[in-house]
């Protein structure tokens, strides 16, 4: 299984911050996932990070709203810009692995107040 | 639009009873469906299904699908309470790009 690590693991922001999130592989992929997990939700795919290229966002989220940099293959990071109390959510990042599986990071609890 | 439900929403049993945990789906150009373990933050994976009618275990753990009906199940016999966890079921499409469908999970509790 992969070791993937992320940082923050939980930071409470005020409305209107930025806050970036770091996702860090301990071996090179070609894709990375970005996920939200707002209260009592389930896991939506916010946008897939690929080495070299611009990161593919899927409907309802924006660059502008959540920067996505993929400077190398062991490492992304998210942004949640200009914060509100909405952002407030689980965020997670994942990386496929063997076969159709998906290796979870440990997650940054996200509080917007 | 894909879509992946889950049934029941949440789930409070006691030690040694056994579960059955649904998951449906409609997921186009449906390729497997995912099963995992969310206790804290980060899901964890337990199962992969791909064909229909073979069924996946690992220890008190089972699952099987059914891609006629477009359905799959979570067996847990002999619940424990490190069992207590949110499940959530992923169907996998590859309309376009490669992606998970996840459901909105069952949240079990597991009572001694």
């Amino acid at each position: 299984s992969a070791v993937i690590s992320q940082k923050p693991s939980r930071d409470i922001c005020q409305r209107g911050t930025s806050l970036t999130i770091q996702c860090q592989v301990d071996s090179q992929v070609t894709m990375m996932f970005w996920y939200r997990q707002q209260p009592g939700q389930s896991l939506t795919l916010i946008a897939t990070a690929n080495q070299g290229s611009e990161a593919t966002y899927e409907s309802g989220f924006v660059i502008d709203k959540f920067p996505i940099s993929r400077p190398n293959l062991t490492f992304s990071t998210l942004t949640v810009s200009n914060m509100s109390p909405e952002d407030s959510s689980i965020y997670l990042c994942s990386v496929p692995r063997a076969g159709d599986t998906q290796y979870f990071g440990p997650g940054t609890r996200l509080t917007v107040l | 639009e894909d879509k992946v439900v889950q049934s029941p929403l949440s789930l409070v049993v006691h030690e040694g009873d056994t579960v059955t945990l649904n998951c449906s789906y409609e997921v186009t150009n449906f390729r497997s469906l995912l099963w995992y373990k969310q206790e804290k933050k980060a899901p964890t994976f337990l199962f992969m299904l791909t064909s229909s009618g073979i069924e996946k275990k690992s220890g008190r753990l089972s699952s099987i699908l059914d891609k006629k009906e477009l359905f799959s199940i979570l067996n847990i016999t002999a619940t424990q309470t490190g069992d207590s966890a949110i499940y959530l079921c992923a169907g996998i499409t590859t309309s376009g790009t490669y992606k998970y469908i996840f459901g909105t999970g069952t949240r079990l509790k597991v009572l001694a």
